[in-house]
């Protein structure tokens, strides 16, 4: 079945510092998402790109959905301690995919004040 | 406005044993799917419920089974439980009709099998 590969799993960083994660997928993606989760809440999504190029942004949050529809990486700017999480990236294939996500196995992102 | 309610939020369970998670959406969403998120496996789509109709299904045994009600709600059953059962089972819910994978998450049912 469909896979994504997330990196790095885990990143140890200061506060202030910019941060950047990736996801390749050996299958092409209509949709791709990323999402983040705190201890003990569920995911909580971050940001939605929906073509092949696009590129947006939401606060100190920039993502990009890969040409190739095979990939996507996100950057934190001036990262804070309440970025502290896992973020996830997941994928959609299509309309008929509904809520059918494929997910990556996740970015465990910590920020030293 | 009142987010994804899952409940109950903490469970524990023996083998051969079976579970009924139930799963409240946000109002106005239609869609209701479940997750089920292990250390080893990561996040897993089970099912998606759409106006009270199976639409998706995920590779799962057919031990795990839902339904969803015509108020939207939503319950999940597991018959027979394993130990390879434990896991945090998720709830989302998306808006009607919009296949966008924009999915609101419930804090999630930890389920465990002793």
């Amino acid at each position: 079945g469909q896979q994504l590969n997330q990196s790095p799993q885990s990143m140890f960083i200061q506060e202030g510092e910019d941060v950047s994660m990736n996801c390749t997928s050996s299958s092409i993606f209509n949709t791709w998402l990323w999402y983040k989760q705190d201890p003990g809440e569920g995911p909580v999504l971050l940001i939605a790109l929906y073509k092949a190029g696009e590129l947006t942004s939401n606060g100190r949050l920039t993502a990009q959905f890969g040409i190739t529809r095979k990939d996507s990486f996100l950057n934190i700017s001036a990262s804070i301690p309440s970025d502290v999480g896992i973020y996830f990236c997941a994928g959609q294939s299509g309309e008929t995919s509904g809520s059918r996500l494929t997910f990556g196995e996740g970015t465990q992102l910590t920020v030293n004040p | 406005k009142a987010g994804v309610t899952q409940t109950p939020r903490y469970l524990i369970k023996t083998r051969g044993q079976q579970v009924t998670l139930s799963c409240s959406p946000i109002s106005g969403h239609r869609s209701v799917s479940w997750y089920q998120q292990t250390p080893g496996q990561g996040l897993q789509f089970l099912f998606e419920y759409f106006s009270e109709t199976q639409r998706n299904k995920g590779n799962f045994p057919g031990r795990f089974s839902g339904r969803q009600f015509s108020n939207s709600r939503s319950e999940m059953n597991v018959s027979t439980l394993e130990l390879g059962d434990s896991a945090l089972y998720l709830c989302a819910s998306s808006k009607s009709g919009a296949n966008t994978g924009e999915l609101f998450f419930g804090e999630g049912s930890r389920l465990t099998v002793l």
